[in-house]
């Protein structure tokens, strides 16, 4: 199975700043099947890229995705209060899907 | 709009088995696979498995295998996910989510296996 590693752990910034989030694959993802997820406390995860760079119905343009074949990365270009969240990805290009352990982006 | 409505959260001895149900409503049933994704408490995610709510077939990841069953009945709209042989280990938050990029999430149903 693809084993997917996200850098780093723990994010601490303040609103305002850019965050870079790291996903790296044990194998190439082809097609470019990997989503990232945002996941606040006690809700589900919701969607925001797929494909590496598309994103999904009503996320914001500051969200942004990047990266092909093993390096993907999610940019959030001005850190709002309400994405303080933890952000995962996932590859849904081979079986079983996999998901990063994922990255907590954190206030400073 | 898409909605995913999930069952009610479950409690549950060691060895038994439980029953998810998760009702999609706003878009064409037959034409997004569904799949299941857990998350134990304070961890990750973890795929388990998808139904093509189309023609019944199931696929789900290697480590379930045995345990897991996923069924579909088209007239209500709504998949199940039955695991058996329940440990403490499987207490978890399971979320059902349309379509491989996981575009529309239910809103999970909590899973607590105890003695």
């Amino acid at each position: 199975e693809i084993v997917l590693t996200q850098s780093p752990g723990t994010l601490s910034l303040s609103p305002g700043e850019r965050a870079t989030l790291s996903c790296r694959a044990s194998q190439s993802v082809s097609a470019n099947y990997l989503a990232w997820y945002q996941q606040k406390p006690g809700q589900a995860p919701r969607l925001l890229i797929y494909g590496a760079s598309s994103r999904a119905t009503g996320i914001p343009d500051r969200f942004s995705g990047s990266g092909s074949g093993t390096d993907f990365t999610l940019t959030i270009s001005r850190l709002e209060p309400e994405d303080f969240a933890v952000y995962y990805c996932q590859q849904y290009d081979n079986s079983p899907q996999t998901f990063g352990q994922g990255t907590k982006v954190e206030i400073k | 709009q898409v909605h995913l409505v999930q069952s009610g959260a479950e409690v549950k001895k060691p060895g038994a088995s439980v029953r998810l149900s998760c009702k999609a409503s706003g878009y064409t049933f037959t034409r997004y696979y569904m799949h299941w994704v857990r998350q134990a408490p304070g961890q990750g995610l973890e795929w388990m498995g998808t139904i093509n709510p189309s023609s019944g077939r199931t696929s789900n990841a290697q480590k379930f295998q045995g345990r897991i069953t996923m069924t579909r009945d088209t007239s209500t709209r709504t998949v199940y996910m039955e695991l058996s042989s329940l440990t403490s280990e499987d207490t978890a938050v399971y979320y059902c989510g349309r379509s491989s990029n996981l575009d529309y999430w239910g809103q999970g149903t909590l899973v607590t296996v105890s003695s």
